[in-house]
């Protein structure tokens, strides 16, 4: 059983465009990390929510979490080839205290210019 | 943050065979972790190493094939026992802090033939 539903799983789209990651589960997350990887390197934390229903901006990069701290979504602006890469959710199931994460499935980015 | 280093970065290795992976952190650090991740996918936790315990593994991964060593607040390694095809793959270790932020090394690809 996979607690976090990450979708889509591909993405292909022009630079330029908007896109939207979701991750959805049935479980209530005490924190939600989104992180970028690259070919050939580990994960790169890019952000954590940690209170239902906060958005958090980096740049292009909107992230948000659920009221109910179940689900979260990444959402980039104006997407460039340099966004391409493997967007990966993780976080912890409530109440916590492990430092244990669960990773979605991955959502593999590709940006053409 | 701290910075964390993997050596090998690769490796080609016979079957039937045992690799030592190793990881350091430039700081101490007191949770760290070992994943599985194949090429594209999403990572899976093999277990977490804490300084001064035993390493606490994940349903489906036991210590004879993965023996884990957690020496000291900087340094972690996880070996790969008695190789088959079936454990070519990414390794990689991350430490973890605050609110489950994890960092990781650049990873171990491994071929096993």
């Amino acid at each position: 059983t996979q607690l976090l539903e990450q979708s889509p799983q591909f993405l292909s789209i022009q630079e330029g465009e908007n896109l939207t990651v979701y991750c959805n589960s049935s479980s209530v997350f005490s924190s939600l990390q989104w992180y970028r990887q690259e070919p050939g390197e580990g994960p790169v934390l890019l952000v954590t929510v940690v209170t239902g229903g906060e958005v958090k901006k980096l740049k292009r990069l909107t992230f948000q979490f659920g009221d109910a701290r179940k689900d979260s979504s990444l959402h980039i602006t104006a997407a460039q080839p340099g966004d391409t890469g493997l967007y990966l959710c993780a976080g912890e199931v409530a109440p916590g205290n492990t430092g244990k994460l669960i990773f979605g499935q991955g959502t593999t980015l590709q940006v053409k210019p | 943050s701290a910075v964390i280093s993997q050596k090998p970065s690769r490796d080609i290795c016979q079957r039937g065979t045992s690799l030592t992976i190793q990881c350091q952190v430039d700081s101490q650090v007191t949770m760290m972790f070992w994943y599985r991740q194949q090429p594209g996918q999403s990572l899976t936790l093999i277990a977490t190493a804490n300084q001064g315990s035993e390493a606490t593994y994940e349903s489906g991964f036991v210590i004879d094939k993965f023996p884990i060593s957690r020496p000291n607040l900087t340094f972690s390694t996880l070996t790969v026992s008695n190789m088959s095809p079936e454990d070519s793959s990414i390794y990689l270790c991350s430490w973890g802090q605050g609110w489950n932020e994890q960092f990781f090394g650049p990873g171990t690809r491994l071929t096993v033939l």
